[in-house]
């Protein structure tokens, strides 16, 4: 059975100040492991999809990274606009699950 | 309208009530996806339809019963809930289908509360 951890499952931070959020996965095969961004009351929006290890993308001060076991998601100089809960997701090689980690929730003060 | 949108955003209903959800996709995709978020837990997919054709169904109780007219709309007929089943439904949709890789995109969600 797929598994998806995420840790920590919140971070509080002084803007300006880099952190990274981890996802730690076990699947039969990857087919693709997504992040997305929740705000409160909202559904989550997509950020990056990386699809085998090595692989990086960034957007803004968002970077993620991947490995065979692991992504990270690097936020560098958060700003108070980047608090919001953090969702990891795998897609396995048999192509008709997708397994959502619990979430990390960031909270940037200014 | 962009994106996919959902109605009603909030719901409250007793446990012998009848109501539907329903959701819009205004992307042009051909996949739509059912989603649960209760508290404290994960993300949880709930049914899968690509090109009107349910395509997966998580074990779901026969309690919530799906319907696909078409790639641009799905519903979500409740009867007779528990108060277990109180959560945040969210509705998504994807240009392929889980077996394509494809990112989805959610739309607001209809917070549940079922007395």
């Amino acid at each position: 059975e797929d598994q998806v951890t995420q840790s920590p499952e919140a971070l509080r931070l002084q803007e300006g100040e880099s952190s990274s959020l981890n996802c730690s996965y076990t699947v039969s095969g990857l087919r693709g492991l997504f992040w997305y961004r929740q705000d409160p009351g909202k559904g989550p929006e997509f950020l990056f999809t990386l699809y085998s290890a090595g692989e990086e993308k960034e957007k803004e001060r968002l970077k993620a990274t991947l490995t065979k076991k692991e992504s990270f998601l690097h936020i560098t100089a958060p700003k108070p606009e980047d608090s919001a809960t953090y969702l990891c997701a795998v897609n396995d090689a048999a192509g008709n699950k997708l397994t959502f980690g619990g979430g990390t929730r960031v909270l940037v003060k200014p | 309208e962009t994106g996919v949108t959902q109605t009603p955003r909030h719901l409250v209903m007793g446990m012998t009530n009848k109501k539907s959800l329903k959701c819009e996709q205004h992307l042009g995709h051909n996949a739509m996806y059912w989603y649960k978020q209760s508290a404290k837990k994960p993300l949880e997919l709930m049914f899968v339809y690509n090109f009107k054709e349910q395509t997966e169904n998580n074990s779901v109780p026969s309690r919530f019963s799906p319907e696909c007219p078409n790639s641009s709309h799905l519903f979500l007929h409740l009867h007779t809930l528990q108060p277990e089943d109180s959560a945040l439904y969210l509705c998504a949709s994807s240009q392929g289908d889980l077996a394509g890789g494809y990112e989805q995109y959610f739309g607001p969600g209809t917070r549940l509360t079922v007395t």
